[in-house]
């Protein structure tokens, strides 16, 4: 297994510009997330998914627009990148039932965003 | 232990001695807290949970002690080895809720 997998590593943007930061994973997991982190805070639910077909806001969702149309993959997109964007994103999942019996989450290696 | 602003709290423990590093939890509700660990340029990983219902779990050189009258959680680390080296986050939940909230982390570093 693959685990989390998240592509790019590392991106530059300027003010304005799109792009849709990939997550995938192969654990067969119902539910995944996207987080950010900066420096000195911990990790901010962005959005997240309880299967294909299904999303919905976590605390940070302002900016980035998200879609699960398989099971695998769960797309992070920035349609007009600021500078506040400037983060580090990281792709989660695990599964459904985790949220009840309190299995952790798996984490991707994270996308290093720098907007300009 | 937890901390505002840009500046991760650190800490600094002599390679083979034990470490202690604390986190203050802010929902009383929480009945869920997971410790993590992560490395520079890697995400976050799994270390060690525990539920309400216990004070103190145990694994492989860590224990995680939670004290729910003072909303209180510590990561111990038992003869720390340069491996251990990282950022530790802790965070919480209420189990069948989504939501997970992260602390903002400390910074472990083992000398040599």
């Amino acid at each position: 297994n693959a685990g989390v997998t998240q592509t790019p590593k590392f991106q530059v943007l300027k003010t304005g510009q799109s792009m849709t930061l990939q997550c995938a994973q192969d654990m067969n997991h119902e539910y995944m997330s996207w987080y950010r982190q900066d420096p000195g805070m911990g990790l901010r639910l962005i959005h997240y998914s309880v299967g294909a077909g299904i999303t919905d806001q976590g605390e940070v969702p302002n900016g980035y627009n998200v879609s699960r149309s398989t099971t695998e993959d769960f797309p992070l997109r920035l349609l007009s990148a600021a500078p506040s964007q400037t983060s580090v994103y990281f792709c989660a999942s695990r599964h459904t039932y985790a949220a009840f019996h309190g299995e952790t989450q798996y984490f991707g290696p994270g996308t290093r965003l720098l907007v300009l | 232990g937890e901390s505002v602003g840009l500046h991760l709290p650190t800490l600094s423990v002599q390679e083979g001695d034990n470490s202690i590093i604390n986190c203050a939890y802010s929902n009383s509700a929480s009945d869920y807290f997971i410790w993590y660990k992560q490395e520079s340029g890697k995400g976050p990983q799994f270390i060690i949970d525990i539920r309400s219902n216990m004070d103190k779990r145990q694994g492989q050189r860590v224990t995680v002690l939670l004290n729910k009258t003072v909303k209180h959680l510590s990561l111990q680390i038992a003869a720390t080895q340069p491996g251990d080296s990282a950022v530790y986050f802790c965070a919480e939940k209420v189990l069948g809720n989504e939501k997970l909230t992260f602390g903002t982390g400390t910074r472990l570093t083992i000398i040599p």
